[in-house]
């Protein structure tokens, strides 16, 4: 399958401070990408949708001004948390999906936020 | 709107015997795909099989098997001779027919293997 890459892997910061999160297509354009939320032991919960070139698509409940999502190209999304605060501390999955009907999604890594 | 039911927050089974793990879903859309994903403790999400709605046959990959039952929005993972490598969390998951449509995901269900 294709691969996606996420940067950093795990990352502490301090309160108040702001923390960009990348995700990249390796070897296929991804139309869209979406970003997850998840608690531990806990299910996935999408954030946010983005298309290349075009504004993030947020659901219900997530603060589009403190989660800032950029599609840039059709390799690259960020994930910007903004003045980031310790319930904000969570693992952070990007997935991407190319064109076609039958496209499979493909989940990276993750990257584990601590906020102190 | 779209939801995704896992009833069996956790499941075990002997090494080399067969588990079940069972998954409901709703929705009023005809175009849709169903998927099975499993994340071991390193966390990355892995495919573990799919069915598009549109086919009634029952997909199946290596030791692992779905039993779609359309009509009851029923979706059951099967796993025959379990390993301990599939000890894991197992997310059914919808997706509307476009690739470029959220997935969905139910809570979970952890899988244990006993030796």
């Amino acid at each position: 399958g294709a691969v996606v890459s996420q940067h950093p892997s795990w990352v502490i910061c301090k309160s108040g401070t702001s923390v960009k999160i990348e995700c990249r297509s390796l070897d296929f354009q991804a139309t869209t990408m979406f970003w997850y939320r998840q608690f531990p032991k806990q299910s996935l919960m999408l954030m946010a949708t983005s298309n290349e070139g075009s504004k993030a698509t947020y659901e219900q409940g997530v603060e589009k001004d403190k989660f800032l999502i950029n599609h840039a190209s059709l390799t690259l999304s960020t994930l910007t948390v903004t003045s980031a605060h310790p319930e904000d501390s969570s693992f952070y999955i990007c997935s991407a999906g190319g064109s076609g009907r039958a496209f499979e999604q493909f989940f990276g890594p993750g990257t584990r936020l601590t906020v102190l | 709107a779209q939801t995704v039911t896992q009833s069996q927050p956790e499941m075990s089974v002997q090494e080399a015997e067969t588990v079940t793990l069972s998954c409901t879903y709703d929705t009023s859309e005809s175009d849709y795909y169903l998927f099975w994903y499993k994340q071991p403790p390193s966390r990355q999400m892995i495919l573990v099989i799919r069915q598009e709605a549109y086919k009634q046959q029952n997909a199946t990959e290596n030791r692992f098997s779905v039993n779609f039952q359309k009509a009851a929005k029923s979706f059951s993972l099967k796993i025959s001779d379990s390993q301990l490598g599939d000890a894991a969390m197992y997310f059914c998951a919808y997706r509307r027919g476009s690739s470029a449509s959220k997935i969905i995901f139910g809570s979970g269900t952890r899988l244990s293997i006993r030796p």
